[in-house]
């Protein structure tokens, strides 16, 4: 089954303890990205990566890393949590279209991120 | 001004009725556009997407875009209950990917 994977998917940390949100793609997708989801904010993008080695900032990149060592796995990370970290994550995959747009991406089931 | 901006809603129509749900956005080098479906607690989930000037069908959904006004939007024939979620539209330019707030559409039995 074509699916984006999200681990885990629901994590509750404390304040400045490193964490990782995997996020894995069966379906040999070039892009990936991460959103994170929050009521009266929408949808906002905090890094993608249009292909393996190249990653790129969103529009709320501070507090976050990511790396694209593989094709099919882009890992979020936390280094030092806050609470206004605090928030629904969503991975996507898409294929690239041409040289820079995408084909309409695929979402994993999001993770439900709690720091106190 | 918001980079994408979306009918704030919520949007009612009754069952078997046409929804017609607008977007507009800034960036007048965005390259792909696209919609998006919602469940209450879900992961958004792609319905259409469309690139060029005109309008796209597919089944009972229309995308129409106009890159001129810098205009997209979206209709949904007979509209059923379970079309009832809330609607994303969301451009891409060069990978940064944007979202409207969203359109919440209710459809009434």
């Amino acid at each position: 089954e074509a699916q984006v994977t999200q681990n885990p998917r629901y994590l509750i940390t404390v304040t400045g303890k490193k964490l990782t949100v995997t996020c894995s793609q069966n379906m040999n997708h070039e892009y990936m990205s991460w959103y994170r989801q929050d009521p009266g904010l929408g949808l906002r993008q905090i890094y993608y990566s249009m292909n393996v080695e190249v990653t790129d900032k969103g529009d709320v990149p501070e507090g976050y890393k990511v790396s694209r060592k593989e094709k099919r796995n882009f890992p979020l990370i936390l280094e030092s949590p806050s609470p206004n970290q605090t928030s629904l994550y969503f991975c996507a995959s898409s294929l690239v279209k041409g040289t820079s747009g995408t084909r309409g991406q695929y979402f994993g089931p999001g993770t439900r991120l709690t720091v106190t | 001004q918001k980079e994408v901006e979306q009918n704030s809603g919520p949007l009612s129509v009754p069952e078997g009725a046409i929804a017609s749900l607008n977007c507009t956005y800034s960036d007048r080098g965005s390259q792909s556009f696209f919609w998006y479906r919602q469940y209450s607690g879900k992961s958004p989930e792609l319905i259409m997407f469309i690139y060029s000037n005109g309008d796209k069908e597919d089944g009972r959904f229309t995308a129409q875009l106009n890159k001129a006004s810098q205009y997209v939007s979206l209709l949904i024939r007979d509209s059923q209950p379970s079309d009832s979620a809330t609607y994303l539209c969301a451009v891409i330019q060069a990978g940064k990917s944007t979202f409207g707030d969203g359109t919440t559409l209710t459809v009434k039995p």
